[in-house]
């Protein structure tokens, strides 16, 4: 079965750079989506059709995908950007998440 | 707005079935996909099932194939999760979700599977 890996754990300075990588096999021919969770609540979709942005999604977040690896960037991070961050593809008709990194602002 | 509320969970000892029901309002239910997705305690994100916009399609990962049943009616604009043979692994957070991209998520009813 599909599968999607995520490294466990990233930090980064306030006003820095973080990126966070999703990585499967051939990820790049597919439509990646990631989501931001905060402690006690729901996911949040902060990007779709890998570079998409929902509205009300801050433009520091941003999203590329090629080859096999997807990366969701977030430009000049916030302390309130702290929380996980999953990623997200089809595989056929089911979905895959991936394990989940959890941003650490520090 | 769109809202997505789930109910039915609770604890449940192994073996035993239990539905979970999403009520959905703020747009038209029977033109999105759905999907449930559940989040066991401290872990990430499991994907569990979708149905289809139109009904017709049903898809479950593995994991609960054969003992989970997604289903909806749209006249109440109410997804369901019919769970039977629960297991102690089956206990987490489910939540319901819109469409192919998860645009937007319940806030999770918990479920425990426990003697």
């Amino acid at each position: 079965s599909y599968a999607l890996t995520q490294p466990p754990s990233v930090s980064v300075s306030p006003g820095q750079t973080a990126s966070v990588t999703c990585s499967g096999d051939k990820l790049g021919d597919r439509y990646t989506c990631w989501y931001q969770q905060k402690p006690g609540q729901s996911p949040v979709l902060l990007i779709y059709q890998d570079t998409k942005r929902p509205s009300g999604i801050p433009e520091r977040f941003s999203g590329s995908n090629s080859g096999n690896t997807a990366t969701l960037t977030i430009s000049g991070t916030q302390a309130l950007d702290e929380a996980d961050y999953y990623c997200q593809a089809w595989d056929s008709s089911t979905v895959v998440f991936g394990g989940g990194t959890k941003l650490t602002v520090l | 707005q769109v809202q997505l509320v789930e109910s039915g969970g609770g604890v449940v000892q192994p073996g035993r079935s239990l539905r979970l029901s999403c009520a959905a309002s703020g747009f038209t239910f029977s033109s999105y996909g759905m999907h449930w997705v559940r989040q066991a305690p401290g872990k990430g994100l499991e994907w569990v099932a979708v149905l289809w916009f139109d009904g017709s399609e049903k898809y479950y990962a593995d994991s609960v194939k054969g003992r989970f049943t997604i289903s909806r009616d749209i006249s109440k604009s109410t997804l369901y999760l019919q769970m039977n043979s629960l297991r102690a692994e089956d206990t987490a957070v489910y939540y319901c979700a819109r469409q192919s991209s998860f645009d937007y998520w319940g806030q999770g009813t918990l479920v425990t599977v426990s003697s």
